[in-house]
């Protein structure tokens, strides 16, 4: 159970062009989704933490406008760079919670973004 | 602000060897403390949570304390295996429940 799944898992695209990533729980609703960011060989960052049906909580220093974060319904939240630059490479993870299992974050497997 | 460090960065052992990662963390006020697991390129496999008012947890050759007072905890892997290479990485949980994470050691097991 308490499985959390993520699309595209590698993506490739031009600089300036707009990339949406999906990060679906599979078997259980997540009232709140987490949004990190991991550049090579560092820790995850959090940008963002969204509830279903709310704005997006963000980071400090991670621009709201380039990162769009929607939680549309209790198993799906989407990140999208906006206007990607090079500086945008980098592996995106997500994880989602849910009150009624407490506070344990079950993870996505991931998506690598490079930007050319 | 919560900081999370670990030490080492990286770590060689032979096969066989037991061995120690070290987390520790600025602020005492967590919720709770887990040890992942990140394979390259892969996401995170939790391995242990421990929570504040526990010491310590168990899950086979993984065996994880927590002293919250002096802001410190260990992983110990015994017998350690090639297949136990990876990176791993250590969270703590903030009262909000936002995970802070190290920086994660790099470990490999030489056949």
């Amino acid at each position: 159970g308490a499985v959390v799944s993520q699309h595209p898992s590698w993506v490739i695209c031009k600089s300036g062009t707009s990339v949406k990533i999906e990060c679906r729980s599979l078997d259980f609703q997540a009232t709140t989704m987490f949004w990190y960011r991991q550049f090579p060989k560092q820790s995850l960052m959090l940008m963002a933490t969204s509830n279903e049906g709310s704005k997006a909580t963000y980071e400090q220093g991670v621009e709201k406008d380039k990162f769009l974060i929607n939680h549309a319904s209790l198993t799906l939240s989407t990140l999208t760079v906006t206007s990607a630059h090079p500086e945008d490479s980098s592996f995106y993870i997500c994880s989602a919670s849910q009150l009624a299992l407490g506070e344990t974050q079950y993870f996505g497997p991931g998506t690598r973004l490079l930007v050319l | 602000k919560q900081e999370v460090t670990q030490i080492p960065a990286a770590l060689s052992v032979p096969e066989g060897e037991n061995l120690v990662l070290n987390c520790s963390f600025t602020d005492s006020a967590i919720y709770n403390l887990q040890w992942f697991r990140q394979d390259p390129g892969k996401g995170l496999t939790s391995l242990l949570l421990i929570q504040s008012s526990q010491r310590e947890q168990t899950s086979g050759r993984l065996n994880a304390s927590l002293d919250k007072s002096s802001g410190r905890s260990t992983l110990y892997i015994a017998a350690s295996q090639p297949g136990d290479s990876a990176t791993y990485l250590c969270a703590v949980m903030d009262s909000s429940y936002k995970l802070i994470f190290g920086s994660g050691t790099r470990l490999l097991v030489r056949p």
